[in-house]
């Protein structure tokens, strides 16, 4: 089986500070990891993935990402938030051992930029 | 076309009522995903499709839901005599093809059902 946690509900930042969403996963195999973005009225769009390779994954918008297997974490990072970044934030996770063919999604984490 | 495109991108139906979302994937893309997101939650999966074949319908919450692609392309969910709990957001997705999620998976914007 195959499951994402997003342990925040919320996430409150100040313009020009460090933001991280949390995200943690669990698989019986390998993870595919993705992160998506949803603006009001929007459907979900592509930030990032890990799929093999380097930890450290870059993505729009100067999100990065960081695999980090002995914890099972996929947690979403910038280094200086901007309020149009305010939005809702996605985790996603794909067991590629699993032989699921299902994106299985978190609960999301509404990111709020203060100016 | 460039994108997932949906319609309508809003439904209001009367309880009992049956109703039919359209996705139109990108060309080309084999895989398609239906989701429901209810407010203030993430997307749940309904069903998938590879071409036509619908591969996986573990989703769908009652046999009132019904999904098809019969050509492979275009896609329709359908769902018989509404209830309330129906109301939520639809999501259609599309990617490449089984193993090349690498691309991603592309995401239409949704039709938000209201069943009153």
């Amino acid at each position: 089986a195959q499951s994402v946690a997003q342990p925040e509900d919320q996430v409150n930042v100040a313009e020009g500070n460090p933001l991280t969403v949390k995200c943690t996963y669990s698989v019986s195999g390998n993870p595919y990891l993705f992160w998506y973005v949803q603006y009001p009225n929007r459907g979900l769009q592509f930030l990032l993935k890990y799929i093999t390779g380097d930890n450290l994954v870059k993505g729009s918008y100067g999100f990065e990402a960081e695999f980090n297997k002995s914890q099972t974490s996929f947690h979403l990072k910038k280094p200086s938030a901007l309020v149009s970044d305010s939005a809702l934030y996605f985790c996603a996770v794909r067991d590629i051992s699993g032989g699921s063919y299902i994106p299985t999604f978190g609960r999301g984490t509404s990111l709020i930029v203060h100016p | 076309g460039a994108g997932v495109s949906q319609s309508p991108r809003y439904k209001v139906a009367k309880r009992g009522q049956d109703v039919a979302l359209r996705c139109d994937p990108i060309s080309g893309h084999v895989s398609l995903f239906w989701y429901q997101q209810a407010l203030g939650q993430g997307p749940e999966f309904l069903t998938y499709f590879q071409n036509e074949a619908q591969l996986d319908k573990s989703g769908l919450p009652s046999d009132r839901f019904f999904a098809e692609r019969p050509e492979g392309s275009v896609s329709t969910l359908k769902i018989q005599r509404t209830q309330q709990e129906d109301s939520a957001v639809y999501l259609c997705a599309s990617s490449f093809k089984f193993g090349r999620e690498s691309l991603g998976y592309t995401f239409g914007s949704g039709t938000r059902l209201t069943v009153v």
